[in-house]
């Protein structure tokens, strides 16, 4: 029940894009097309922008899209913005019918 | 209007109980595996514990297992979380989270607003 490693931290300028990575194993992001992706702002409850790997919820903005290539998921924010500025956390199912989040990201617009 | 209202969190001794409690409106209760994901200040979020939506399958992380126990009660559309034994890493904001496994599903969503859970002497 080892947590998903993601960067402690990625930046961007207005407009630019960003990518998170988010590596597990076999046994959890590897495992199952189960990943998600959470947008938490100060002070407040995580929100979900990305589920089964790449789709996006109604009302998500198109610019954030999500990937996965074997033990190793991705979020892309394209086209940077202020409100973007944010904790990114990942999540997947796990072999144990568990859940594990990643470390998180602080992503910040310069 | 989807709502998850945690209570129950508070200041407590290491070695103390605490019980924390779930209320669910705006959305079919009883359609929803119910989770507990707590937040630590400095080492992000945590998945904690689970319960499906007819209590068949009840799961925990390791680190609480045999001091945490995980209930519901869908008359009442809550969920529950009895602390026993709190450590000071057990210190976090709580957080009650819906997952739709009934509908396939395996996000969370929707989320509560937390109740904080602070373990000092």
């Amino acid at each position: 029940q080892s947590a998903l490693t993601q960067p402690a931290s990625v930046s961007g300028s207005p407009g630019q894009s960003i990518t998170i990575s988010c590596t597990g194993t076999s046994s959890d992001v590897g495992g199952y097309n189960f990943v998600s992706w959470y947008q938490q702002h100060p002070g407040k409850a995580p929100k979900l922008m990305i589920y089964d790997v790449s789709k996006r919820p109604s009302g998500v903005s198109d610019r954030f899209s999500g990937s996965k290539s074997g033990n190793t998921a991705s979020l892309t924010i394209s086209g940077l913005q202020a409100e973007d500025e944010a904790d990114y956390y990942c999540s997947s199912h796990t072999t144990s019918a568990t859940y594990v989040f990643g470390t998180g990201t602080r992503v910040t617009v310069l | 209007e989807v709502q998850l209202v945690e209570s129950g969190g508070g200041l407590v001794q290491p070695g103390r109980s605490l019980r924390l409690s779930c209320a669910a409106s705006g959305f079919r209760f009883d359609d929803y595996d119910m989770h507990w994901v707590r937040q630590d200040s400095g080492r992000g979020l945590e998945w904690v514990s689970g319960i499906s939506w007819n209590s068949g399958s009840i799961l925990y992380v390791d680190s609480v297992k045999g001091r945490f126990t995980i209930s519901r009660d869908n008359a009442k559309n809550s969920l529950y979380l009895q602390m026993n034994s709190l450590r000071p890493e057990d210190t976090a904001l709580y957080y009650c989270v819906g997952v739709g496994r009934i509908f396939g599903r395996n996000w969370f969503d929707p989320w509560g607003q937390g109740t904080l859970v602070t373990v000092s002497s």
